[in-house]
């Protein structure tokens, strides 16, 4: 049983284009994030949700819009893609919220080419 | 802001060689995490530390709090292990992780 999934797991689209990426998990956590690793592998936080509510939002383009219709699936719409977006997109889920830290659970990845 | 330093950035070792990363960072957390990534491959995690010391199989984590630094030991190192491994922290709750750059490990037979 995948743990977090996410789909599609390449993704090739010109620009000027609007897509999606999807992530689901069956942990039964209540923390999904969105990670970005650039070209030089470098990976940085996008987004967190708690329960379906926003809790982080780092200086992403609001090109980019998360939704997460239940606590298990968190997906990623890009609006208007630029070649800049080009990267490996990671989805991640962990227990629980407050101030304690819990390990991250990740999907497998999904490689954007924006031509 | 937490600033994550990893070193070395690169590191190729004779295989049964005993392997050490170190990981600094710059403001208190709630916990520090070493994850590995193959190449092409997904990320999975290897330890969360708050305090002390962890040990899965062949690998070690170490933590000081005081000194903000980790290392992550490999003992009786292996091929298999030729990875990129990644230093992150995170304030605890739905806080995303802060990662550091990465130490890529080769073991060469």
């Amino acid at each position: 049983d995948t743990a977090v999934s996410q789909t599609p797991k390449y993704l090739v689209t010109q620009m000027g284009n609007d897509k999606s990426i999807k992530c689901e998990q069956n942990l039964g956590h209540d923390t999904m994030y969105w990670y970005k690793q650039d070209s030089k592998k470098f990976l940085k936080i996008m987004f967190s949700y708690n329960n379906k509510e926003l809790i982080i939002n780092e200086t992403v383009p609001n090109r980019f819009s998360p939704k997460s219709p239940d606590k298990a699936h968190l997906n990623l719409h890009i609006n208007s893609l630029e070649l800049g977006d080009s990267a490996v997109y990671f989805c991640a889920s962990s227990q629980g919220s407050g101030t304690v830290s819990y390990e991250q659970y990740f999907g497998p990845g999904t490689r954007l080419t924006v031509t | 802001k937490n600033e994550v330093e990893q070193s070395p950035q690169n590191l190729t070792a004779q295989e049964g060689e005993f392997i050490t990363i170190n990981c600094s960072y710059s403001v208190g957390i709630s916990a520090l995490h070493w994850l590995q990534q193959h190449p092409g491959g997904g990320i999975v995690s290897l330890f969360m530390l708050s305090s002390g010391k962890k040990k899965h199989g062949r690998l070690i984590a170490t933590i000081n709090i005081q000194e903000k630094h980790s290392s992550l030991h490999i003992t009786a190192s292996h091929p298999r292990d030729s990875a990129v491994y990644i230093c992150a922290v995170g304030g605890g709750g739905a806080d995303g992780l802060t990662f550091g750059k990465g130490t890529h490990l080769i073991i060469q037979p």
